[in-house]
Formats: C-alpha cells, structure tokens, sequence
C-alpha cells in the first residue's frame, strides 16, 4: 500500500525554466511533508520542508505548495539549473510517529 | 565534517553469509532509522531506534536485525542475506522529540549478495 505516491518516474526540463515535481498521499494522519534530492551513489538530502498549517513554503529557487484537501504536494524549481538533475523524493510524516514515509521518486533531467 | 557516517560504501558478501552494516553520527541525535533502497523504488524504512528504544516495521523480515549501542552508533545485521537483500542501504537520523524535523542520511551502503 503506497501511502505517498510520486507518478512521474522522470521529467525534462530546460535550462532556465521552471521545474514541477508532484506528488500525492493518502494517509490523512500526515502533517509534515518533505523533498530530498538524491545524487547516484549519495544519500538523499534534504531540500526543503512544509507543515499542514501552511500551503507554501519558500526558499530561494524552491517553493513547495500544499494542498490538503487534494491530499497533493508539488515542488517548484525556478529557474532550473544543471546542478538540479537528480532524483526527488517527497516525504511524508504524521505527528510524533518520527518516521518518514517516501514516494518512489521522480528522475529530473535539466537540459542545457 | 560528514554528520552520518556508512561503512562501508560498497560491501559484496555470499549468499547465506551473516553481514553487517554500520553507521556512525557526530549529531547527537536520538533517532536512527535503517532504510533499504532497490532500484528506482521509494525507500522503506526497515527499523528505527528512539534512544534505546527499538522500534521494528511490520513486514520487516527476521533476517534484518539491528543493534545501538551507544548514542552515536547504530548497525543492521543481515543474518542470512538472499539475493533479493541487494540493495543500497540507508542509515539516517533526527532529532526527535516534540515537533517535526527532518533526517539526515548518511551515504548509503551498495549490498551485492553473490
């Protein structure tokens, strides 16, 4: 049962334009979602966070946008650059279970 | 001035042959997680450590165990290792406590089983 779900196995983007990555859940209990990036042979990093009080979260290029009633996440990436080509995972958590839960990834490509 | 430290990066061992991983934290944090990797599939979590406290997955096989002995150190015993156990290894910690806060990941062990 995949309780967080990211459909894009891969997405292609150009140097310079925005980058959106998705992801859904379906476990209601979660109230903390999370992205990492993830580099071959390395562990994945964290990139950016948001709690379910909020519906965006912004740091520098990256923004997160929540949609509870959706039960949807999305992260954005603007604009894109090389550096940017990895894997994503998006992550979910509910409170005080100190466990995260992830999506299968998605594989972005920025071109030049 | 890595936080969370695997060892090794890549282990090869015999099918059948008892292996452990090891990960060590310069953080002081009090949880530590094991979670195993396949190819392009999400990570799930195997086990986790709240102090001391151990913390088992559902369908976690028996062949996994796990052992933390300190605060700082956590291993993942592989007692009978398959050829379906190959996979990237990833050991990871949090702070714990109230609040959410995000893990930090070491670098991953490679497991091939031969």
């Amino acid at each position: 049962d995949q309780q967080v779900k990211q459909n894009s196995p891969s997405l292609s983007v150009q140097e310079g334009r925005i980058s959106i990555l998705n992801c859904d859940y379906t476990n209601s209990m979660f109230d903390y979602f999370l992205w990492y990036k993830k580099y071959p042979a390395e562990g994945p990093t964290f990139l950016i966070s948001i709690s379910s009080i909020k519906d965006k979260n912004e740091d520098g290029r990256f923004t997160v946008f929540l949609n509870k009633s959706a039960k949807h996440l999305s992260l954005h990436i603007v604009p894109s650059q090389p550096g940017d080509s990895a894997v994503y995972f998006c992550a979910a958590s509910a409170q005080g279970a100190q466990k995260l839960v992830f999506g299968q990834g998605t594989r972005l490509t920025i071109n030049p | 001035d890595a936080m969370v430290i695997q060892n090794p990066r890549y282990q090869v061992t015999q099918f059948g042959k008892p292996v452990t991983l090891s990960c060590s934290q310069t953080l002081n944090h009090n949880v530590m997680y094991w979670y195993q990797q396949k190819s392009s599939q999400a990570p799930k979590l195997l086990f986790h450590y709240y102090d001391k406290d151990f913390n088992n997955e559902a369908d976690t096989p028996d062949n996994f165990q796990s052992r933390r002995p300190n605060t700082s150190f956590c291993f993942l015993d592989i007692r009978s290792p398959g050829l379906g156990d190959a996979a990237m290894y990833l050991c990871a910690t949090s702070r714990g406590g109230q609040g959410n806060t995000e893990a930090f990941f070491g670098q991953g062990t490679r497991l091939t089983v031969v």
